[in-house]
Order: C-alpha cells, then sequence, then structure tokens
C-alpha cells in the first residue's frame, strides 16, 4: 500500500493553457474524489467516482474542467484555458465503498500566470 | 454559504495542556463528523470521527465531542506535544451525500514546548 499518489506535485503554466493531473488511488479502494483547496480555506469538493462512474459534480466545476477515472483505477483532472483563479492545491482522495474515511494524496498545486 | 465554519483561525498552547479546536456546523442534515490533520506540503490525514449517534468518540489523546443541539462539535487533544502542530480540519457529511466532505476553513494548532 503506496498510499494515494498525485503527480505532478506541481505545475505552473501560463493563463489560457490546459493542464491535466493525474491521481493514482489506492488500489483497493473503489471510490475515488477531487477537492481544490486555496489559500486559508479548506478543502473544496469538486467531483467523484465510484469504480469508473462519476456520481456527482460540483457546481465548482465549471465546463472548462473535466474528470475521468477510465478503467477504475487511476483518475486524470483536466482544465482547459486556464485562468488565474483556478490557481490553488488539487488533491485527490480515495477511499472504501462505505464510509467517509478518506485517504488524501498529497496534491497537485497549480500556479496560473 | 459556509456550512462547516471553524471560527479560530490560530490556537497556540503549552506542550503537555489541553488544546481544545472548535467546529460549528448549519446544515441539520449531516450525520457524520471527521477531523482531518495536515502538515505542510502533506495531504490532510484523517485524524477521528463521529456519528451523529453518539456523543463523544475518544481515540488515546484525542477526543471529539458532538453537540447535535448547538450543531457543534469540539476536539480535545490531551496532552498536548509540538508534533501535533498543524493546520486541522473539521470535516462534516450527510449519508445521502455519497460520502462527500463539506471541510471548515482551518485551525493551525501550535504546541509550545
Amino acid at each position: 500500500d503506496t498510499g494515494v499518489s498525485q503527480n505532478p506535485r506541481h505545475k505552473i503554466t501560463k493563463r489560457g493553457q490546459n493542464v491535466t493531473f493525474r491521481c493514482d488511488p489506492i488500489s483497493e479502494h473503489n471510490r475515488l474524489y477531487w477537492y481544490r483547496q486555496t489559500l486559508g480555506q479548506g478543502p473544496e469538493f469538486l467531483t467523484y467516482f465510484q469504480n469508473e462512474a462519476q456520481l456527482e459534480k460540483s457546481r465548482l466545476l465549471s465546463d472548462r474542467f473535466s474528470a475521468e477515472r477510465p478503467k477504475g483505477s487511476f483518475s486524470t483532472l483536466e482544465i482547459q484555458r486556464t485562468e488565474q483563479g483556478d490557481s490553488a492545491m488539487y488533491l485527490c482522495a480515495s477511499s472504501l465503498e462505505a464510509g467517509a474515511r478518506y485517504t488524501f494524496g498529497s496534491g497537485t498545486r497549480l500556479t496560473v500566470v | 454559504d459556509q456550512q462547516v465554519k471553524q471560527n479560530s483561525p490560530s490556537l497556540s498552547v503549552q506542550e503537555g495542556r489541553i488544546s481544545i479546536l472548535n467546529c460549528d456546523y448549519t446544515n441539520s442534515m449531516f450525520d457524520y463528523f471527521l477531523w482531518y490533520k495536515k502538515y505542510p506540503a502533506e495531504g490532510p490525514t484523517f485524524l477521528i470521527s463521529i456519528s451523529s449517534i453518539k456523543d463523544k468518540n475518544e481515540d488515546g489523546r484525542f477526543t471529539v465531542f458532538l453537540n447535535k443541539s448547538a450543531k457543534h462539535l469540539s476536539l480535545h487533544i490531551v496532552p498536548s506535544q509540538p508534533g501535533d502542530s498543524a493546520v486541522y480540519f473539521c470535516a462534516a457529511s450527510e449519508e445521502t451525500s455519497g460520502s462527500r466532505l463539506t471541510f471548515g476553513e482551518g485551525t493551525q494548532l501550535t504546541v509550545n514546548p
């Protein structure tokens, strides 16, 4: 059990560029979550998957955001046409089917310049 | 609409004394509450949880108290240790949410030797 792995750890991009982050959950966990955290705030829910099905999306997830979990294992979060307001820490977490005791990854810090 | 609030951004205590971190919520549908701890450059780590059918849960030096009528919970750490210095997040979920968590803003705890 290597925990939840997120790549890259840091990403600096120019406004208007597309970025993609990857999350590898704990292998036996079938639920996978994406959260976003900005400075001085707690994590905010973006979306979650049960296996390969995306079951819920937050209204924070605008049309420029898309998440996939094609085989029910790793997940990707893509942001198109990045804006400065997208600068944040993007956290991935996974859990077993029941309960909310997530295991979080270390996050990907995105800076849009 | 901040449904989970931690009104104290920071708390400083002496080693060996009790640390009390507070959290208030507004959504009466929340039925499961958790505390996470976060060190710099790491993702949040699960600490302790409590179901709404209980009013207290204890795990070693950590105790969480829930007052449903006041929509208030607190985390007690006793005795506090310097290694407890971290940001503590309160989080809540409702059974129908698919384990989506709503986080508070966090409280930075500093335990001085």
